[in-house]
Order: C-alpha cells, then structure tokens, then sequence
C-alpha cells in the first residue's frame, strides 16, 4: 500500500470549512483514498473514500487532483464534535479490507 | 453507534498471562478484522477473518490469534503478555460481497489492555 503524508495538526474555527490535506504521491492507479477519522477514546468512523473523481456525502467531499498525487478532505462547517484524529489511507480493495493507519491529522476546532 | 461492540472495554493483565479479548459484529457482516493503537498512535492491522478463516495477517508475533465464529463474532487472544501489549484493541467488522472489498468498516470502541 502507498504511503501518505499528512500535517500533523490543524485549527479550524467552528462554522468555518475545514480542509485537511493529504498527500500520496506514490498511490498506483488500482489504489482507493479513504478517510476515517477518530474521537478521543473511541473507535475510527469512516467518512468517505474515491478513486479519481470528487465524492461528497452527508459528512464531508473529497477532492482528488487529477493526477490523484493528493488529495483534499473537505468538512463544510465544521462543529465542535468535529474535533478528532483524521486518518487519509490508500489501500487496494483486492483481497482484504485491511486500513494502513498513519499518525493522522489532529484537527482542533475552537469556537 | 456502529453495532460493533466488544468485550470488556478494560482490563488488566499480568506479565505472562493470557487474554481474550471479544468482538460481535454488526448484524449481517462476514468480515472482523482486529487492531492494535499504542498511545499517540495510528492503530495497527493485526488480523482479519473473512467466514470464520484468517484472510491477512500484519507484523504480529504468533501469540497473537484469534477465531471467527459461525455468528461472525471473533476473539483475540494474547499469550504470554508482555508489557509493550498494553494498548487499546480494536475490532472492525464490514460486509464484504463476492465481487469486491471495496467495503467500509465499522469499528467498535475499543478494549483498553493494560499489562502490568
């Protein structure tokens, strides 16, 4: 699996977007981005993962560039409750669902 | 609320013993796969289990088993416990269909092993 690069942490003012990067510059062109994030002292929630085009869902949007050498994770207005650890994996979905978990972005939004 | 629990969501072990550690699936999911996160860390693959066999494996010692169950609930085991095994277990279940594992899991919150 491709490894990814993260910023260790980032603020972000509540009601604001939240736009947290990741890049992968070695993904191959099999390889999915999925985002899960983790809240203190629970388990990681998934939240959306792509292949090349954009995805939004009830939670966030993925922006992949399109020579999908990174990617962007986008919370719209970002909430208190949306203070956690996100987590950009690459993973090939042949074979296992295993997630390779880097150290994450800590994402603190303050009121 | 992902469905997933596990059990017991603390304990505390003596250097040397054995633990298990116990997952139920969400309702309907095949797949269970186990993860270890030390403090200030990503959480690791240890293993996963797809209809009650082992289906991958990641850089863990053989002590370190586990079984799926017909219900698709699994168990972690630990032998011999060391200290560096104090982490928080995580159980991750997700329905896999026969064409592709491209599946989203849900994870439970967790077992806190401390190893004394």
């Amino acid at each position: 699996d491709a490894k990814t690069t993260q910023p260790t942490s980032m603020d972000c003012a509540e009601g604001r977007a939240a736009n947290l990067p990741c890049n992968h510059s070695t993904i191959s062109g099999n390889e999915y981005v999925y985002w899960y994030r983790q809240i203190h002292s629970q388990g990681p929630q998934y939240i959306i993962h792509g292949l090349k085009n954009n995805e939004t869902n009830e939670m966030a949007s993925l922006i992949i560039t399109e020579d999908r050498k990174s990617s962007t994770l986008i919370l719209p207005h970002a909430t208190l409750r949306d203070t956690a650890v996100y987590y950009c994996i690459v993973r090939v979905p042949y074979n296992t669902d295993k997630l390779i978990f880097g150290t994450g972005t800590r994402l603190q939004v303050f009121p | 609320e992902t469905g997933v629990t596990q059990s017991p969501t603390h304990l505390i072990k003596t250097r040397g013993q054995q633990v298990t550690l116990r997952c139920s699936s969400q309702s309907g999911h095949n797949t269970v796969s186990w993860y270890q996160q030390a403090l200030g860390q990503g959480p690791q693959f240890i293993f996963q289990y797809y209809r009650e066999e082992e289906n991958g494996r990641g850089n863990f010692p053989p002590r370190f088993s586990g079984l799926q169950f017909p219900n698709y609930s699994s168990e972690l085991n630990v032998n011999a416990l060391e200290l560096d095994d104090s982490a928080l277990y995580l159980c991750a279940s997700s329905l896999v269909p026969p064409d592709t594992w491209n599946t989203e899991a849900f994870f439970g919150q967790g077992t806190r092993l401390t190893v004394v």
